[in-house]
């Protein structure tokens, strides 16, 4: 079946470390691919989004792209700061009607000063 | 005003006890969804509703049941509450159209002793 697998966490980098986070895809479609943000005591929200290959996702100063050949979906940040402590999901979604987004299990960042 | 409303954020109860958690949402979508959040396991989906009329089982069902009371709202409810339904829930919309970006609610803790 369709799924998500994200590198086990937690990651635990310095400020200004320059962040990557693994996340690789089964699906039998094409999916949409996304990256959620949790901060601690809040809900999920979207921080970047992709929607077909070699598409590139960003948003403040994370980026990641949409590699069918690999089917990756690699987050990265060149510069991390303490405020980017946080859970990152990797999700996807096939795009064809009546599919819910499918999350990977999460990963951990927690950057120190 | 958060647009995706849950009610209540904490919850303690006992086993065996029936527990409702309740969504309500002021963005106007269609869509709404029922994830339950535990570590190491990411995000799962318990039910799906893509209008008031359809309702849809995730991934984990079982002990669980939903109702789809308008377009707005989307409860989930425990009929017997047991200890590994212990867990953060997250209630989440999202528009019929689109590449399916969810919008989430802050979580509702429930507790099972």
């Amino acid at each position: 079946g369709d799924s998500v697998t994200q590198m086990e966490g937690p990651v635990t980098l310095s400020e200004e470390a320059f962040l990557t986070i693994n996340c690789t895809y089964t699906a039998t479609g094409y999916p949409s691919l996304f990256w959620y943000v949790q901060y601690p005591g809040e809900g999920l929200q979207l921080l970047l989004k992709a929607t077909k290959a070699d598409d590139k996702g960003s948003n403040k100063g994370f980026e990641a792209t949409y590699r069918k050949e690999t089917t990756s979906f690699h987050l990265e940040k060149g510069s991390v700061q303490v405020s980017d402590s946080a859970v990152y999901f990797c999700a996807l979604r096939i795009n064809q009607a009546g599919t819910a987004l499918i999350f990977g299990k999460g990963t951990t960042l927690s950057v120190s000063s | 005003d958060a647009d995706v409303t849950q009610t209540p954020r904490n919850r303690i109860t006992k086993t065996g006890k029936r527990i409702m958690l309740e969504c309500s949402q002021t963005k106007g979508h269609d869509r709404m969804y029922w994830y339950r959040q535990d570590p190491g396991l990411g995000l799962r989906l318990i039910y799906y509703s893509f209008d008031v009329k359809d309702i849809n089982k995730g991934e984990i069902s079982d002990g669980y049941s939903v109702s789809r009371q308008a377009q707005a709202k989307f409860s989930l409810s425990l009929e017997s509450a047991i200890p590994n339904q212990t867990a953060l829930y997250f209630c989440a919309t999202s528009r019929t159209s689109g590449t399916g970006e969810l919008f989430f609610g802050e979580g509702s803790r429930l507790t099972v002793l």
